[in-house]
């Protein structure tokens, strides 16, 4: 696609479910990243996949969280049993490859998501 | 640990020149970003430095010093548009990870 494109935008949940972010890189874009965001903060680095391998996930708060990108392309951020603590605002970023490290970033229009 | 400072907000007028500064103490170096965002929306990429000195970009320039662990971003001849918030970020694995500052507000008055 043109961009990277996430879905959905905006997602409400009741505490204790589970929620699945989506995120569809730039074709070709072989790094995926997903940050969260608070209000008034930058970028909080998350996970990392270099292909369908997730070679960093340093940045998951808990067990409770977790991601795949199981062909390579669209990756998929799971959290189960929400809490409230969750609310943010989750960001995918993609890039062509880390063989130069001088590629910029491009990031999705995220999914702001809220736990009730 | 990594830690990576930004003044939280600025203030200037349209048509001026301001300085946003940044400071990084990281347990490893490969490269530094901003990335600018404007409000609701995706950063979006400015600038990457990874050799001490100016790097410059039509109306934005950005200068790195890798032995103070700083950095700053010019933006020359101010538009109303540039308000927005200012993303410094330090990339210090070799996987493109990025490290951000908590971003500076810049607000741009006529």
């Amino acid at each position: 696609g043109a961009g990277v494109s996430q879905s959905p935008r905006y997602k409400v949940t009741k505490r204790g479910q589970d929620v699945a972010l989506r995120c569809d890189p730039i074709s070709g874009h072989v790094s995926l990243y997903w940050y969260r965001q608070a209000l008034g903060q930058g970028p909080e680095f998350l996970t990392y996949f270099n292909y369908e391998a997730q070679q960093d996930k340093s940045g998951l708060p808990n067990d409770r969280f977790s991601a795949e990108r199981p062909e390579g392309s669209i990756s998929t951020l799971t959290i189960q049993r929400t809490e409230q603590r969750d609310s943010a605002m989750y960001r995918c970023a993609s890039s062509l490859g880390t063989g130069d490290l001088d590629t910029e970033a491009f990031f999705g229009q995220g999914t702001r998501l809220t736990v009730v | 640990g990594q830690n990576i400072d930004q003044p939280t907000e600025m203030t200037a007028t349209e048509g001026a020149i301001v300085q946003i500064n940044c400071t990084y103490q990281t347990s490893g170096f490969n490269g530094l970003f901003w990335y600018q965002q404007h409000a609701g929306e995706a950063p979006t990429f400015l600038s990457y430095n990874v050799l001490d000195g100016l790097e410059e970009k039509g109306r934005f320039s950005s200068f790195l010093s890798r032995s103070k662990g700083y950095s700053y971003l010019l933006l020359k001849e101010l538009q109303m548009k540039d308000s927005a918030s200012y993303l410094c970020a330090v990339t210090s694995s070799n996987t493109g990870k990025l490290i951000f500052g908590q971003g500076t507000t810049l607000q741009v008055k006529p």
